[in-house]
């Protein structure tokens, strides 16, 4: 089946530091990919949604100069988290919605990236 | 390698009760989550288990044999904004999280 993969797996960091997550799709074509942070026991929060070749759309409250993204090709986009504060230790999940023939529309997360900043 | 197994789809009426199951081989276990996703929406988180037995939230209940690899989500009562996609998805050894492809649940009056 379909996989999303995400790198790093787990970052530490220091405050004011950048970071950048990669999310790939590994065996298709994503056209879309979504951003989500999650709190512990909680729904994930969309963040971003990202179509390649175009500027990501950002939910309300999501500061996107804070939250780069870049959908640079069709199987890969790169958050990057900068001047990172503790605040902003979280869970970070990617996920990317394949286009399937007869219009059906797939989605498929990631495994997660958990950052920590100190 | 980890896997995730959950139905495609089910098909439910209005004020049944449906149980959609989902068994896992994964390295390690850190417990299993319940999501449910409506189409176009961020999936909406429903339970968390990582104790074996029933975990009881209203019209929705999550099992869990960690002996069997294996959950089941029952749903009470379905109405018909229970229509949805629900999710497993399993936090193995290293904290990552495992999802199966999810169920369409389709709920007809």
């Amino acid at each position: 089946g379909a996989v999303v993969s995400q790198h790093p797996s787990r970052v530490i960091c220091k405050s004011g530091t950048s970071v950048k997550i990669e999310c790939r799709s590994l065996d298709f074509q994503a056209t879309t990919m979504f951003w989500y942070r999650q709190f512990p026991k909680q729904s994930l929060m969309l963040m971003a949604t990202s179509n390649e070749g175009s500027k990501a759309t950002y939910e309300q409250g999501v500061e996107k100069d804070k939250f780069l993204i870049n959908h640079a090709s069709l199987t890969l986009s790169t958050l990057t988290v900068t001047s990172a504060h503790p605040e902003d230790s979280s869970f970070y999940i990617c996920s990317a919605r394949a286009l399937r023939s007869g219009s059906q529309e797939t989605q498929y997360f990631g495994p997660g990236t958990r950052l920590l900043v100190l | 390698g980890q896997n995730i197994d959950q139905p495609t789809e089910m098909t439910a009426t209005e004020g049944a009760i449906v149980q959609i199951n989902c068994t896992y081989q994964t390295s390690g276990f850190n417990g299993l989550f319940w999501y449910q996703q409506h189409a176009g929406e961020a999936p909406t988180f429903l339970s968390y288990n990582v104790l074996d037995g029933l975990e009881e939230k209203g019209r929705f209940s999550s099992f869990l044999s960690r002996s069997k690899g294996y959950s089941y989500l029952l749903l009470k009562e379905l109405q018909m904004k229970d229509s949805a996609s629900y999710l497993c998805a399993v936090m193995d050894s290293n904290y990552q999280l495992i999802w199966g492809a999810g169920t369409k649940l389709i709920i007809k009056p």
